[in-house]
């Protein structure tokens, strides 16, 4: 039990379109979810965290204009990336928890901006 | 602030026993974890080790932790070619509900 999967795995994008990534608890009801970005050999940086039905807390120095995030259901919350950027590019990972247990990660979601 | 720190690349002989250590400034850190990154993918949780233990075993997986110095290590017995990634020592205050602070991540290459 306890997967957690993302959807694309994969995208590229040209410069000032918006992604959208999904990030799915299959198994299990993740009362909060997470959102990671993972810059190559470096490690992960937290980037908001999303309670099912509220808005999402996010951290210092993360525009939450840029990236929106919506965890309209206990097992289903998105990532946007509006208006990306080649600064962008990078490695989104999240995460899920379901109450009073450990995150469960996916497996990423690598954006590459043109 | 919370910090985490580890050696950022280790080689075994296959068959070898690995360690990575990491060492941590949160004096609050309830729970300790270790995870595994294979190329391209996400997290994989390995192991964890509540604050208040000293060791956990579980197969060849031992995590000792000096409360005191603020030291983790993990230790991989017998260790394998499949074992090559990247692991990332964590903590977290609350039992990771909120947030996970990560090290940058041990390379671990395992050579025949």
């Amino acid at each position: 039990g306890a997967v957690v999967s993302q959807h694309p795995s994969w995208v590229i994008c040209k410069s000032g379109t918006s992604v959208k990534i999904e990030c799915r608890s299959l198994d299990f009801q993740a009362t909060t979810m997470f959102w990671y970005r993972q810059f190559p050999k470096q490690s992960l940086m937290l980037m908001a965290t999303s309670n099912e039905g509220s808005k999402a807390t996010y951290e210092q120095g993360v525009e939450k204009d840029k990236f929106l995030i919506n965890h309209a259901s206990l097992t289903l919350s998105t990532l946007t990336v509006t208006s990306a950027h080649p600064e962008d590019s990078s490695f989104y990972i999240c995460s899920a928890r379901r109450q009073k247990d450990t995150q469960y990660f996916g497996p990423g979601t690598r954006l590459t901006v043109l | 602030g919370e910090d985490v720190e580890q050696s950022l690349f280790l080689s075994v002989r296959e068959g070898d026993s690995s360690v990575i250590n990491c060492t941590y400034t949160d004096s609050s850190s309830t729970y300790l974890y270790w995870y595994k990154q294979e190329p391209g993918a996400g997290l994989q949780l390995l192991t964890y080790i509540f604050s208040n233990m000293d060791m956990k075993q579980d197969q060849r997986l031992t995590v000792l932790l000096n409360k005191k110095d603020k030291h983790l290590s993990l230790r991989i017995a017998d260790t394998q070619t499949g074992d090559s990634a990247i692991y990332f020592c964590a903590e977290s205050s609350t039992g990771g509900y909120n947030k996970l602070i990560f090290g940058a991540g041990t390379r671990l290459a395992v050579h025949p």
